[in-house]
């Protein structure tokens, strides 16, 4: 079945640290790919996505690039604020379920220091 | 527009009880997904309903059932509750469609029922 690896940290970066989450994904179909955020007692934010192999997706200075050949959507950002302390999910949905419904990771929890 | 909202928020039960839990997503959204997050188990599907019909259901037990309504409501219910019931349970709403998979479709998730099972 399809399946979502990221590191599951936690993480704490001081402030206008660079930021990378790996993840990496396993998936019977073409799946769309997903990082979504939760800030405490929340639920879950989209935070970017892309659809297909090279897309980038990007918002508020998060950027992931679709990389079919290595499976991969690592989330990036280069400067983190105090703000962004938040676990942050990778997910993806395959055409090939029949429905909608999106595998996550585990999770990784970012705490950011000023 | 309003968001997703689920109620209630927070809820105690005792093992062996049964509970409700409601969903109205977004307007004008026919698909309701529902799953369940804990610690060690993370985020796992639960179901999800399209035009009030499962159309597909996570590795749980029979234990765990919902139903969805006309106007797109969902409720999940969980009986003979037990320990590792607690959890967050979040429901999403997305606009769906029938065959089931738009690749640029964006889930939309409440702030999830907080269940604690004593």
């Amino acid at each position: 079945g399809d399946s979502v690896t990221q590191m599951e940290g936690p993480v704490t970066l001081s402030e206008e640290a660079f930021l990378t989450i790996n993840c990496t994904y396993t998936a019977t179909g073409y799946p769309s790919l997903f990082w979504y955020v939760q800030y405490p007692g929340e639920g879950l934010q989209l935070l970017l996505k892309a659809t297909k192999a090279d897309d980038k997706g990007s918002n508020k200075g998060f950027e992931a690039t679709y990389r079919k050949e290595t499976t991969s959507f690592h989330l990036e950002k280069g400067s983190v604020q105090v703000s962004d302390s938040a676990v942050y999910f990778c997910a993806l949905s395959d055409p090939g379920a029949g429905s909608y419904q999106l595998t996550f990771g585990k999770g990784t929890k970012l705490s950011v220091i000023p | 527009k309003a968001g997703v909202t689920q109620t209630p928020r927070y809820l105690i039960k005792t093992r062996g009880q049964q509970v409700t839990l409601s969903c109205s997503p977004i307007s004008g959204h026919r698909s309701v997904s529902w799953y369940q997050q804990t610690p060690g188990q993370g985020l796992q599907f639960l179901f999800e309903y399209f035009s009030e019909t499962q159309r597909n259901k996570g590795n749980f037990p029979g234990r765990f059932s919902g139903r969805q309504f006309s106007n797109s409501r969902s409720e999940m219910n969980v009986s003979t509750l037990e320990l590792g019931d607690s959890a967050l349970y979040l429901c999403a709403s997305s606009t769906g469609r029938t065959g089931g998979y738009t690749p640029n479709t964006e889930a939309f998730f409440g702030q999830g029922t907080r269940l604690t099972v004593v």
